[in-house]
């Protein structure tokens, strides 16, 4: 049973460009979690979806941020116009259900926005 | 929303001493909390976690206490290894809301040999 696969792991853009974030959950996992990790600091969440829906998006920045679950494929993360802000360790964590709050995380993709 | 606080930000110990990690939040809400480990450049694992309806969990050399009314939650390793080295994150949900974690800032715990 493979765990949560996230690609890239390290990804380079330069100020202004798309990043693509991918994550494909635990087999089996149909909620997705993305967070956040600035260097030295914990994991801030970003945004919580399931198949289709996004159901809480409270910690995505309001602009150039986006996220979305399709019924086929992985949750994508996606940041426009990158800014060295963005530079960032992007994690993505996945669980069953939501009354089983067990989160397997992902290896990350480590984003450096040059 | 949820605040979690974490205390210290690093912590040494000597091979085979107990290392304690405490952490507050502020939801009373929540009923979730897990204890993660980071090395580095990896990702955080899943090290052992407590529900709200008990008090204390012991898994190994790592146990976990909770106590609800002071909103206070503490882990606990015994006879550490430099293997424990690494950065503690603690968090907190509400699970049976949309479960999303809110963690402390980390601790880094060296343990010399």
């Amino acid at each position: 049973n493979a765990g949560v696969m996230q690609n890239p792991r390290h990804l380079v853009r330069r100020r202004g460009q798309e990043a693509r974030l991918r994550c494909s959950p635990m087999k089996g996992h149909s909620h997705v979690y993305w967070y956040r990790q600035l260097p030295e600091e914990g994991l801030k969440f970003m945004v919580y979806l399931q198949k289709e829906n996004i159901i809480d998006e409270s910690g995505m920045p309001k602009e150039r941020f986006s996220a979305e679950f399709p019924k086929e494929g992985p949750s994508i993360l996606r940041i426009q116009q990158v800014v060295r802000g963005d530079s960032a360790a992007y994690f993505c964590a996945s669980s069953s259900r939501v009354s089983n709050t067990e989160a397997f995380f992902g290896q990350g993709t480590r984003l450096t926005v040059v | 929303g949820e605040n979690v606080e974490q205390h210290p930000s690093t912590l040494s110990v000597q091979e085979g001493d107990s290392a304690v990690i405490k952490c507050t939040y502020s939801d009373s809400a929540s009923n979730y909390f897990p204890w993660y480990k980071q090395e580095l450049g990896k990702r955080p694992q899943l090290i052992i976690d407590i529900r709200s309806n008990v008090g204390e969990k012991k898994d190994q050399r790592i146990a976990v206490t909770l106590n609800k009314t002071a909103k206070h939650f503490s882990l606990h390793i015994t006879e550490t290894q430099p293997e424990d080295s690494a950065v503690y994150f603690c968090a907190a949900s509400n699970a049976g809301a949309n479960s999303k974690l809110t963690f402390g800032k980390g601790i880094t715990l060296s343990v010399r040999p």
